[in-house]
């Protein structure tokens, strides 16, 4: 089965600094690896995703990540934090065999100081 | 707009008492997922279903009870036998083929 792992609880990062959160995965087969970001109250929202290709993956809000199949990761960065960076980050995996659910990390929670 | 509708967005609930929360998508897609969220846990799935009239259980599904008679429709019944019933529950759907999922906002359900 799928899993993800992330492995901080707390990213603590001052504004304007390089903004990095860890993943990494374990499949059976090929990964189809996405990262989704969680404000208070709120559902998840889409980032970006990495299926095939280019291994670095530009999305939204000027985050990136960078996929490793050597190291099975897959890295959430920023290259400048902003305060409203501050929220919980979920790394996610689905494998190309088999069903289509989706193995979420624990999240990590990202506190940028002014 | 298409999307997924999760309601209420607060639910109060005494012991002993069954509740339902909504999910509803437009956005043709098959399957729909829920699950529970509670600090420092991350999301553990409490069923899905891939198509109409038929549903899994996830990892979490003692408790709860799910239903899926329409395309649009996923509702997720919180029973008197869920003990620790107060959590943050997400409702989410996707297409059958490799993209991700679309999630709602979801319900707080507090037991008091």
């Amino acid at each position: 089965a799928q899993s993800v792992a992330q492995p901080e609880d707390q990213v603590n990062v001052a504004e304007g600094n390089p903004l990095t959160v860890k993943c990494t995965y374990s499949v059976s087969g090929n990964p189809y690896l996405f990262w989704y970001v969680q404000y208070p109250n709120r559902g998840l929202q889409f980032l970006l995703k990495y299926i095939t290709g280019d291994n670095l993956v530009k999305g939204s809000y000027g985050f990136e990540a960078e996929f490793n199949k050597s190291q099975t990761s897959f890295h959430l960065k920023k290259p400048s934090a902003l305060v409203s960076d501050s929220a919980l980050y979920f790394c996610a995996v689905r494998d190309t065999h088999g069903n289509n659910r989706l193995a979420f990390g624990k999240g990590n929670q990202v506190v940028v100081i002014p | 707009d298409g999307g997924i509708t999760q309601s209420p967005k607060y639910l109060f609930r005494k012991e002993g008492q069954n509740v339902t929360l909504s999910c509803e998508q437009n956005l043709n897609h098959d399957a729909m997922y829920w699950y529970r969220q509670d600090p420092g846990q991350g999301l553990r799935l409490i069923y899905y279903s891939q198509i109409v009239n038929d549903f899994q259980k996830g990892d979490i599904a003692e408790g709860y009870s799910v239903s899926r008679e329409k395309k649009e429709s996923f509702p997720l019944t919180v029973t008197s036998a869920q003990k620790n019933p107060t959590a943050f529950y997400l409702c989410a759907s996707s297409p059958r083929t490799v993209y991700g999922y679309t999630f709602g906002s979801g319900t707080r359900l507090t037991v008091v």
